[in-house]
């Protein structure tokens, strides 16, 4: 059974860089697909980005330009990185294992239990 | 990107009733590359159906679902007090993958 557990500040000031990791138990990060949701009150569920260690990064290109995402394999989590900040990004942020059909991108199963992130100064 | 419209808002019914939810795309759906999803407070987003009608592991068969092109649906046949939740369609049939506002599913 794949668990994910998302942790990081809960707090993080405008302009700076929002740093959150996900930890997988039950199953390696170095086989399929892991991506990053957020939820806002104000935008609902946004996909933000995904991963495969071995095949491609896909991102949403609203935020292409601000996000990284990595991969620690020695400690089998992986990590996102949102740069420069501002009260939008507020939201709960998810991390989940993707799964896809023949030819698609990615549907998410299953979660973590999220982790709320707050922009202010 | 392909915009996904869920209708109702909010729907208000009793438990054993039948709910069915609908989830419209602004652009067809390739392949029926949707799922559905129920979020109850303070929980994270559970699978429920993939490929529009295909249900996640565990999931009851009292849910199902139905639709290709732009028109999907989610039926609940009969309603239990733990269905009573918001559910969120999403495609992941072209890029960027996108997810309706959501349907809230309140006891009436």
């Amino acid at each position: 059974q794949v668990l994910l557990q998302e942790s990081g500040p809960g707090l993080v000031k405008p302009s700076e860089t929002l740093s959150l990791t996900c930890a997988v138990s039950g199953g390696s990060i170095t086989s399929g697909y892991w991506g990053w949701i957020r939820q806002s009150p104000g935008k609902g569920l946004e996909w933000i980005g995904y991963f495969s260690y071995t095949a491609t990064t896909n991102y949403n290109p609203s935020l292409k330009s601000r996000v990284v995402i990595s991969v620690d394999t020695s400690n089998n989590h992986f990590s996102l990185k949102l740069s420069s900040v501002t009260a939008a990004d507020t939201a709960v942020y998810y991390c989940a294992r993707g799964l896809y059909g023949s030819g698609s991108y990615l549907y998410f199963d299953p979660w973590g239990q999220g982790t709320l992130v707050t922009v202010s100064s | 990107e392909i915009v996904l419209t869920q209708s109702p808002g909010t729907l208000s019914l009793s438990p054993g009733e039948r709910a069915t939810l609908s989830c419209r795309a602004s652009q067809s759906v390739s392949s029926s590359y949707l799922a559905w999803y129920q979020q109850k407070p303070g929980q994270a987003p559970r699978l429920l159906i993939y490929g529009a009608s295909s249900r996640a592991t565990g999931i009851p068969d009292r849910f199902s679902g139905s639709g290709s092109g732009t028109d999907f649906t989610l039926n609940i046949s009969r309603l239990e007090p733990e269905d009573f939740a918001v559910y969120y369609c999403q495609q992941y049939g072209k890029s960027p993958i996108t997810f309706g506002q959501g349907t809230r599913l309140e006891i009436k």
